[in-house]
Parts: C-alpha cells; sequence; structure tokens
C-alpha cells in the first residue's frame, strides 16, 4: 500500500512566485493535514480536511496560503504570492477516522521543502 | 490540549536502553498519549500509543503511570539509526476531530 506522498520534494522559487504543493493522502484516509515547519521551529499546524471540508484552518498564516481538496482525494497548498519566511518544510499526513475518543495513527509524507529566494 | 514537557535531548550508546519520559500534568480523562519518530529529512513516524499501564510493541514500550501524569517512552537495545526526534502527543478526539500537535521533541542522539 502506497503511504503518504508529497511532490515536489524540493521547491526553490523567488519571492513574489507562486509555488502549488501537493499531497496524495492514504486511499481511504478521510483525514488529511498540514503542517510546516521553519528551520529551528517545531511542527506547525496548519490546517485539516476532513474528506473534501476544511475541518480546521486556525494554522493557516495569512490569506496568502489556499488549501483545497477536491473530491476529498488529494489536496493542494497553494503559496501566493510567496515570501522570504513562506521558507520550511511543509508536511502532510493522513489518518482513517477513529472511533468515539480514540485517536488514530497519522501517516505522514516525507515533506516539501521550500525554499523562497 | 495538555501541555507536554520532554527533555531537549539525550545522548545514549548503541545496545543500551534508553528511556525518554514525557510530562502532561494537565492530561484530561479521554487523552490518548502517542509517539512520534523523526528521522532528518523525513515526516513524523508513529511509534506507539497508549491509555494507561503498558503497551508494548516490536518497536518500544510505553510505560503509564496510575495518575497519567507521565509517560515513558523504553527503547530497548538502541542502535545507531534510533538516532531521531522522538515526540510525545497528547489528545482525543474532541468533538470528533483530533489535530496531532507536536512540541519540541526529544532529540535522541546514539554514538557507537
Amino acid at each position: 500500500e502506497a503511504g503518504v506522498t508529497q511532490f515536489p520534494s524540493h521547491s526553490v522559487i523567488e519571492k513574489g512566485q507562486t509555488v502549488t504543493l501537493r499531497c496524495d493522502p492514504i486511499s481511504g484516509h478521510d483525514n488529511l493535514y498540514w503542517y510546516r515547519r521553519v528551520m529551528g521551529k517545531e511542527i506547525k499546524f496548519l490546517l485539516h480536511f476532513v474528506k473534501e471540508s476544511k475541518q480546521d484552518e486556525s494554522g493557516m498564516p495569512n490569506n496568502r496560503f489556499l488549501a483545497e481538496r477536491t473530491g476529498g482525494t488529494y489536496s493542494t497548498l497553494k503559496v501566493q504570492p510567496a515570501e522570504l519566511e513562506d521558507s520550511g518544510v511543509y508536511f502532510c499526513a493522513s489518518s482513517q477516522d477513529g472511533v468515539g475518543a480514540r485517536i488514530t495513527e497519522a501517516f505522514f509524507g516525507q515533506g516539501t521543502r521550500l525554499t523562497v529566494v | 490540549l495538555a501541555k507536554t514537557t520532554q527533555p531537549i535531548s539525550m545522548d545514549s550508546y548503541e545496545g543500551q536502553e534508553v528511556n525518554i519520559t514525557c510530562s502532561h500534568n494537565n492530561i484530561a480523562t479521554n487523552d490518548y498519549i502517542t509517539w512520534y519518530q523523526q528521522f532528518p529529512s523525513q515526516g513524523p513516524r508513529f511509534i506507539i500509543q497508549g491509555y494507561k499501564t503498558k503497551v508494548t510493541n516490536e518497536v518500544a514500550s510505553l510505560f503509564i503511570p496510575a495518575d497519567r501524569k507521565s509517560s515513558t517512552l523504553s527503547l530497548p537495545r538502541v542502535s545507531l539509526s534510533d538516532t531521531a526526534v522522538y515526540y510525545c502527543l497528547v489528545g482525543d478526539r474532541t468533538g470528533g476531530s483530533y489535530i496531532p500537535t507536536f512540541g519540541r521533541g526529544t532529540s535522541l542522539i546514539v554514538h557507537p
């Protein structure tokens, strides 16, 4: 079974340009998460999809970031226009739905390293 | 969400048992304790999860005392490949939704 895949693995763009990151979750996983790790900092939550709906986007930095999950399958995270402080590693994760209070394992992708110059 | 506190870093030698303790004094009744491992240039990887007492799998053991205010991840006979950052997460599916929330983690370095 394929794991969570992210594309590209690395992207270098100039300030002001647009970049779109893609995440393909594990098939059948309703939950999809985006995270970001800026150098030297913690892994920070960005947003959470349940199927195609945004359940929680409280971690999105600002309106330059737009996430979509068409049809509840793959997801894209667009940064437009990119700024220097957007540099970091963007992780995507997916999980099955849990039962009651029990939480399920989240599977993470390898991440996309974004460098804005 | 309950706040977690872990050592920032630990050093060990190959073949030793490593125990990483996480404090979560404000853990809620429905909260589960989950540990993740992250290697450089990779995403975090689930290691183990527990609610109380002891849980063991092929990778590690998780010890949770009765008051659940802390937990200890035990890695038996570590090797160089166990060098990674280990994260302790606490939470539940409040309102039907769970968001894995990461702290700073513990950077474990295993020496030859």
